[in-house]
């Protein structure tokens, strides 16, 4: 069955620090891998995605991520992280055309000022 | 342009008793996908539609749960007999075309059952 991990529930990092957010996949081919972004009251927000091609993956709001095969990740990174930058994280795995998003159970991020 | 909307934002409902929640894609959008959020959980697949036809319903949890998009737009989420199990915020998205397209988001509707 395709599923997503992440193994972190939660993360706290000071303003300023780098971070990375860590989702391993478990999918039959190369799945559709996308980072969603959730705020209180917010929908769901996307931050990027990757179908094919580059392996490093250029989003909104100065978030990157790199798909790597060998280890099944796709981790989401950003150099400098910004107090608006708290929100819950989600990896999502899509397949055969990426009809059914399967999401990751989420990482809470919280920015310590 | 507008964004996905969904109503009502909230419901609060009692055991047993019948409910509709109400999604408006993206203008244009011919997917349309809804989705169940648990508390502390990622959301969850329970349909899918291309054009007014459930293309994928693989998701849905037993026969209670039902939903429409007669005219290829709006969508109607329909949970009969409702029970305590079923409270969890409710996410539409909808995307230009099944496939790769990016799916949009609406903001869901927060089902309670007392």
């Amino acid at each position: 069955a395709q599923s997503v991990t992440q193994p972190d529930i939660h993360i706290t990092v000071s303003e300023g620090a780098s971070l990375e957010l860590r989702c391993n996949y478990s999918y039959g081919a190369t799945p559709y891998l996308f980072w969603y972004v959730q705020s209180p009251g917010q929908g769901l927000q996307l931050l990027l995605k990757y179908f094919s091609g580059d392996t490093l993956v250029q989003g909104i709001k100065g978030f990157e991520a790199e798909f790597k095969r060998s280890q099944s990740s796709f981790n989401l990174r950003k150099p400098s992280v910004h107090w608006s930058d708290a929100a819950e994280y989600f990896c999502v795995g899509g397949g055969g055309g990426g009809n059914k998003l399967t999401f990751g159970t989420g990482t809470q991020l919280k920015v310590e000022l | 342009g507008a964004g996905v909307s969904q109503t009502p934002s909230n419901k609060v409902t009692e055991k047993g008793k019948y409910v509709e929640l109400r999604c408006d894609p993206i203008s244009g959008h011919t997917a349309l996908y809804w989705y169940r959020q648990s508390l502390g959980q990622g959301p969850e697949f329970l349909i899918y539609f291309q054009g007014t036809g459930a293309a994928d319903d693989s998701g849905l949890p037993n026969d209670r749960f039902f939903a429409v998009r007669p005219e290829g737009s709006v969508s109607t989420l329909k949970i009969q007999r409702t029970e305590r199990g079923d409270s969890a915020v409710y996410l539409c998205a909808s995307s230009p075309a099944a496939g790769t397209d990016t799916q949009y988001f609406g903001p869901g509707t927060r089902l309670t059952v007392l």
